[in-house]
């Protein structure tokens, strides 16, 4: 049972443009993290938001966290091929909690 | 090696058969976790290590799941009598602590589970 639903499932797009994908749960999370997921490869986590409303960049890649920390946005400027994967957000209900619940994913294509 | 490793990387079963996936953390980490991921879903949680202790264990689907870690390190999730929707890649995880705050949950490859 997925309680992380992402929006959109599935996306392609032209090296160069911009994009978003979101993460929904009606759930409370104490902490939301984002991976991304190589074919043949395991998650590696490319930041963790914990606080309601809070932004964190990595390079091209912006993360934001929910006022009510019940959702997430990833948005990626200047796409590169490079960024092509698997991107899957997943929260912990507690601080300490020691499963996390993955959310459905979004696979990313970027077409050079 | 620096990172999780996982072995087999692939199998196939035949129905009602027993499988035994290992998984090698990374030196040191005191966590480890297993997941499964079936095609085209994001990871499920499975079960949860302390060392060698099994702090939870409430993702397992049935008891036909059953994994171990008796020296706090390798770690072994068994499947007995394997059905078609085990099908899946089980992912090993492994951290310093646990998913707190600043503990980095560090994947393997996975090794990929097909049963016909």
């Amino acid at each position: 049972t997925q309680l992380l639903e992402q929006s959109p499932q599935f996306l392609s797009i032209q090296e160069g443009e911009n994009l978003t994908v979101y993460c929904n749960s009606s759930s409370v999370f104490s902490s939301l993290q984002w991976y991304r997921q190589e074919p043949g490869e395991g998650p590696v986590l490319l930041v963790t938001v914990v606080t309601g409303g809070e932004v964190k960049k990595l390079k091209r890649l912006t993360f934001q966290f929910g006022d009510a920390r019940k959702d997430s946005s990833l948005h990626i400027t200047a796409a590169q091929p490079g960024d092509t994967g698997l991107y899957l957000c997943a929260g912990a209900y507690r601080t300490g909690a020691n499963n996390l619940f993955f959310g459905t994913g979004t696979r990313l294509t970027v077409i050079p | 090696g620096a990172g999780v490793s996982q072995s087999p990387r692939y199998k196939v079963a035949k129905r009602g058969q027993d499988v035994a996936l290992r998984c090698d953390p990374i030196s040191g980490h005191v966590s480890l976790f297993w997941y499964q991921q079936a095609l085209g879903q994001g990871p499920e949680f499975l079960t949860y290590f302390q060392n060698e202790a099994q702090l939870d264990k409430s993702g397992l689907p049935s008891d036909r799941f059953f994994a171990e870690r008796p020296e706090g390190s390798v770690s072994t999730l068994k499947i007995q009598r394997t059905q078609q929707e085990d099908s899946a890649v089980y992912l090993c995880a492994s951290s310093l602590g646990g998913t707190a705050l600043g503990n980095t949950i560090y994947f393997g490859e996975g090794s990929w589970l097909t049963v016909v």
